[in-house]
C-alpha cells in the first residue's frame, strides 16, 4: 500500500527563518513525489515535483530514497508562504494520487 | 478558459437523501479523481477513473458512487449510506503517464442538515 506521512499538522516560523516541512512515504516501487499548496481561499495547486528538480518560490525538495523522504525546504520564510502544504505520491502502475494529511504553515511577521 | 469546474460550491442535503456533485474538465485529461478533505485528515481518495466507462474505488468509497460516461465529466453521488457525508469534496484531473500533475477544482462543501 502506498502511504504518505506528514508528521506536523501545524508549523510556525518567524519571517526570515528557515523552514522545513517533512514528508515520508512508503511505496513498493519508484514513485513520483509532489508538493501541493493551498493558499487561503484558493484552490489546491502544484508547488513542485521531484522529477523536475526545480525551485519554486524559493522552495526545494529532494527525494531521498534511502530515507524514503521528500522534505520541503526554504532558507528564508516569507509571510506569503503561510498556507496549507500537502505532500503527494503518484503510483506508477495505478495512476492514483495519494496525499498526506497536510501541514499548516504560519510565518510570523 | 481551460480548467476543472466543480458545482455547486455549497450544497445542503437532508438526511436520507442522495445528492450528486458535478465535476467537469476541459483539459482533455484522461484521469479524474474525487477526494474528501476533512480537518486533520488531509485528502482521502474516494474514487478515481483512468478512462471513460471505467473507475476504481479509493480508500473510502463506501457510501459513494460515480460514473464516467464522458471524458469531461466525473460526477460523484453521495448516497444515504454514507454515514458522515458533511465534508469538503475536491475533484481533480490529470493526464495519464509519468510526470503529470493533478489539477484541482475549487471544491464543493456539502452539509447534511
Amino acid at each position: 500500500a502506498q502511504r504518505v506521512t506528514q508528521p506536523e499538522k501545524l508549523l510556525s516560523v518567524f519571517k526570515g527563518a528557515p523552514v522545513e516541512l517533512k514528508c515520508n512515504y512508503s511505496y513498493s516501487g519508484s514513485p513520483e513525489l509532489f508538493w501541493y499548496v493551498q493558499y487561503s481561499r484558493q484552490r489546491l495547486q502544484l508547488l513542485l515535483r521531484h522529477i523536475s528538480r526545480e525551485s519554486i518560490k524559493g522552495f526545494t525538495a529532494d527525494l531521498n530514497k534511502g530515507e524514503t523522504s521528500f522534505h520541503l525546504k526554504k532558507p528564508f520564510a516569507q509571510e506569503e508562504d503561510s498556507a496549507m502544504y500537502y505532500c503527494a505520491l503518484k503510483g506508477i502502475s495505478g495512476n492514483q494520487f495519494y496525499f498526506g494529511t497536510g501541514t499548516s504553515l504560519t510565518v510570523i511577521p | 478558459d481551460g480548467g476543472i469546474t466543480q458545482s455547486p460550491k455549497y450544497l445542503f442535503r437532508k438526511e436520507g437523501q442522495n445528492v450528486t456533485l458535478s465535476c467537469e474538465q476541459n483539459l482533455n485529461h484522461d484521469a479524474m479523481y474525487w477526494y474528501r478533505q476533512d480537518p486533520g485528515q488531509g485528502l482521502r481518495l474516494i474514487y478515481y477513473s483512468q478512462i471513460v466507462n471505467d473507475f476504481q474505488k479509493g480508500d473510502i468509497a463506501e457510501g459513494y458512487s460515480v460514473s464516467r460516461e464522458k471524458k469531461e465529466s466525473f460526477p460523484l453521488t453521495v448516497t444515504s449510506a454514507q454515514k458522515n457525508p458533511t465534508a469538503f469534496y475536491l475533484c481533480a484531473s490529470t493526464h495519464r503517464g509519468l510526470n503529470t500533475e493533478a489539477f484541482f477544482g475549487q471544491g464543493t462543501r456539502l452539509t447534511v442538515v
